[in-house]
């Protein structure tokens, strides 16, 4: 089945050490996104590309970076974890011009 | 910021019964869309609802939009133990640009 993978499921890291996530999908889909979601809130959308085009939102921290290599693997960059940067991050994907979101399970970050 | 509220914030009822969760937002729309999340996991598209549509139905799902009041309600009739979940109202901008803005979701949980 067509899917958005995103490994690991649960990530621990220390403070101030550099971690990757990392998001794949088989939808062949252009557009690629990642949130930050923090307990009982709202998912905060970090950027997202459209193919390789880039797009940054404005308050999204300059701790976080994001690679995207190919249609299907995109990686999200936290250069040095704080404790407030503890969260699940969800990667998703859509069609160029498409309405719906495809979401993967997430990785849960925690910070020590 | 376009983010949506929803209420209520919570909301615990008998399997059976229905269950409705409202949403609000702030500026104009393309589209407003629901989805929910499992404990832990990432988000499903359940439906949308294009901003020239007043009400929508899918299966057991029935959704309103009322762009006067900048607001929308999603009912589930028939709750089952299955439906437990958040759900969150997402908005795409007038201009269709594919970005969502997310609301706080309502966290239902269904009382077997």
């Amino acid at each position: 089945d067509a899917m958005v993978i995103q490994n690991p499921r649960y990530q621990v890291t220390q403070f101030g050490k550099p971690v990757t996530l990392s998001c794949s999908q088989t939808l062949n889909h252009n557009v690629m996104y990642w949130y930050q979601q923090k307990s009982s809130q709202a998912p905060k959308l970090l950027f997202h590309y459209y193919d390789k085009d880039f797009n940054n939102e404005a308050d999204t921290p300059d701790n976080f970076q994001s690679r995207r290599p190919n249609t299907s693997f995109c990686f999200l960059d936290i250069r040095s974890p704080g404790l407030g940067d503890a969260a699940m991050y969800l990667c998703a994907t859509s069609e160029v011009g498409g309405e719906t979101q495809y979401f993967g399970p997430g990785t849960r970050l925690l910070v020590l | 910021s376009q983010q949506g509220e929803e209420d209520p914030q919570a909301l615990s009822i008998q399997e059976g019964e229905n269950a409705t969760m409202n949403c609000s937002y702030k500026t104009s729309i393309n589209n407003l869309q629901w989805y929910r999340q499992n404990s832990g996991r990432g988000l499903v598209h359940l439906i949308l609802i294009r901003s020239n549509e007043r009400e929508k139905h899918s299966g057991r799902l029935r959704v309103t939009l009322d762009t006067s009041k900048k607001s929308s309600s999603l009912l589930i009739t028939a709750s089952r133990a299955a439906d437990t979940a958040s759900y969150f109202c997402a908005t795409e901008g007038h201009f269709g640009n594919e970005k969502l803005t997310f609301g706080t979701g309502t966290r239902l949980t269904i009382i077997p």
